[in-house]
């Protein structure tokens, strides 16, 4: 049963231009949305996180949206680097915490 | 602080060997994740443990068990090994049960990278 989903198994952007990565979720009970960055070889590292009861969230270059009418959220990352080139998963928890299968995120200088 | 440490990095195995994976978390953390991460199905929850008791259960075989011991660290072993488990194992830790909070993000290792030929 997968409550979280991403859609988008890659995305490709330019250097300096806005990445939107998106993930859907299907469980309202869910009480926070996080977004976690992996880089090859390593284990997926906290980026950025929203309550429930929260629409938005903003850390730097990073926002998160949370639309709960569409049982939606999304990352934005603005402007993109190259450095930001990773695996990104969209996460949930409610009683454990619940991960989407990942957008590769490329961003081309 | 150090992070959470996975031993060991890569292991190979043979169908039907038994395998038992280590997990340190960080110093103070009593939660303990395990997750599978295989391509294209992202990061497939095991169990929790918290403070040596198991909290919750993701859906796989009684083959896949664990456990924790009073210094939090944890294992995992996995039984009669199928070529289906090849896959990257992860474990993560945070202060709080229940796959962390808001302000207590899970924190992961880098994983054991397992192979069953």
């Amino acid at each position: 049963d997968q409550q979280v989903k991403q859609n988008s198994p890659s995305l490709s952007v330019q250097e300096g231009r806005i990445s939107i990565l998106n993930c859907d979720y299907t469980n309202s009970m869910f009480d926070y949305f996080l977004w976690y960055k992996k880089y090859p070889a390593e284990g997926p590292t906290f980026l950025i996180s929203i309550s429930s009861i929260k629409d938005k969230n903003e850390d730097g270059r990073f926002t998160v949206f949370l639309n709960k009418s569409a049982k939606h959220l999304s990352l934005h990352i603005v402007p993109s680097q190259p450095g930001d080139s990773a695996v990104y998963f969209c996460a949930a928890i409610l009683n454990d915490m619940r991960f989407g299968a990942g957008t590769r995120l490329t961003v081309k200088p | 602080k150090a992070g959470v440490t996975q031993t060991p990095r890569y292991l190979i195995k043979t169908r039907g060997q038994q395998v038992t994976l280590s997990c340190s978390p960080i110093s103070g953390h009593r939660s303990v994740s395990w997750y599978q991460q295989t391509p294209g199905q992202g990061l497939q929850f095991l169990f929790e443990y918290f403070s040596e008791t198991q909290r919750n259960k993701g859906n796989f075989p009684g083959r896949f068990s664990g456990r924790q011991f009073s210094n939090s660290r944890s294992e995992m072993n996995v039984s009669t090994l199928e070529l289906g488990d090849s896959a990257l194992y992860l474990c993560a830790s945070s202060l709080v049960s229940g796959g962390g909070s808001y302000n207590s993000p899970l924190h992961f290792g880098n994983g054991t990278r397992l192979t069953v030929t």
